[in-house]
């Protein structure tokens, strides 16, 4: 079983579309974490929810709305895409506190705008 | 959060001890140093963690210095599945903790 799952794992669009991500973890981590990877290969947090509370919001367009219905799944939609969206896009869970065993990544979902 | 800085590329034989280095001089008392990884084309995967003893676990060992301002992530035994981009980061415990990411050290291993 995959621990943390996104889907999905490529994700080409056009300009001005709006697209979701999903993520699912089955840890049992309250802690969930939205992180973005671009061209640089720089990973920066955008968003945490810690049971389904968000905590973390870092300084990321309007555009970027997270949704956490339960707390284990944090999806992230995207309106209005613009090219400097295209990027990875990592999930992400942990225990609160997060010296406890770490956080745990999903594989990724690669965005690409054209 | 506090910075660290880490070569940027090292190279190791494989089946041969590597150490990889990171400098954190202006930790504060309460900040854990983590190591994480990234492989190729994979998210960031868990490696150690610690706050002022050393630690082993079954990937590394992590030795830290007694004035905790610098650390070393040992990896016993290089393979060739252990090339990847290691990045050491320090984080609180808290409600608002994170993980911020830096460059790391792209690790090579050769035959």
């Amino acid at each position: 079983d995959t621990a943390v799952s996104q889907t999905p794992k490529y994700l080409v669009t056009q300009m001005g579309n709006d697209k979701s991500i999903k993520c699912e973890q089955n840890l049992g981590h309250d802690t969930m974490y939205w992180y973005k990877q671009d061209s640089k290969k720089f990973l920066k947090i955008m968003f945490s929810y810690n049971n389904k509370e968000l905590i973390i919001n870092e300084t990321v367009p309007n555009r970027f709305s997270p949704k956490s219905p339960d707390k284990a799944h944090l999806n992230l939609h995207i309106n209005s895409l613009e090219l400097g969206d295209s990027a990875v896009y990592f999930c992400a869970s942990s225990h609160r506190g997060q010296g406890v065993g770490g956080y745990t990544f999903g594989s990724g979902t690669r965005l690409t705008v054209v | 959060d506090a910075k660290t800085t880490q070569p940027n590329s090292m190279e190791s034989n494989e089946e041969e001890p590597v150490h990889l280095p990171c400098n954190h001089s202006t930790i504060s008392g309460t900040d854990y140093i983590h190591w994480y990884r990234q492989l190729p084309s994979q998210g960031p995967e868990y490696v150690i963690h610690g706050l002022t003893s050393n630690v082993n676990n079954r990937m590394a060992s992590l030795a830290i210095a007694e004035d905790r301002k610098s650390s070393t992530l040992i990896l016993h035994r290089a393979t060739l599945r252990d090339a990847a981009v290691y990045y050491c980061i320090l984080s609180e415990t808290g409600t608002a903790s994170k993980l911020t990411f830096g460059t790391g050290t792209r690790l090579q291993v050769t035959l």
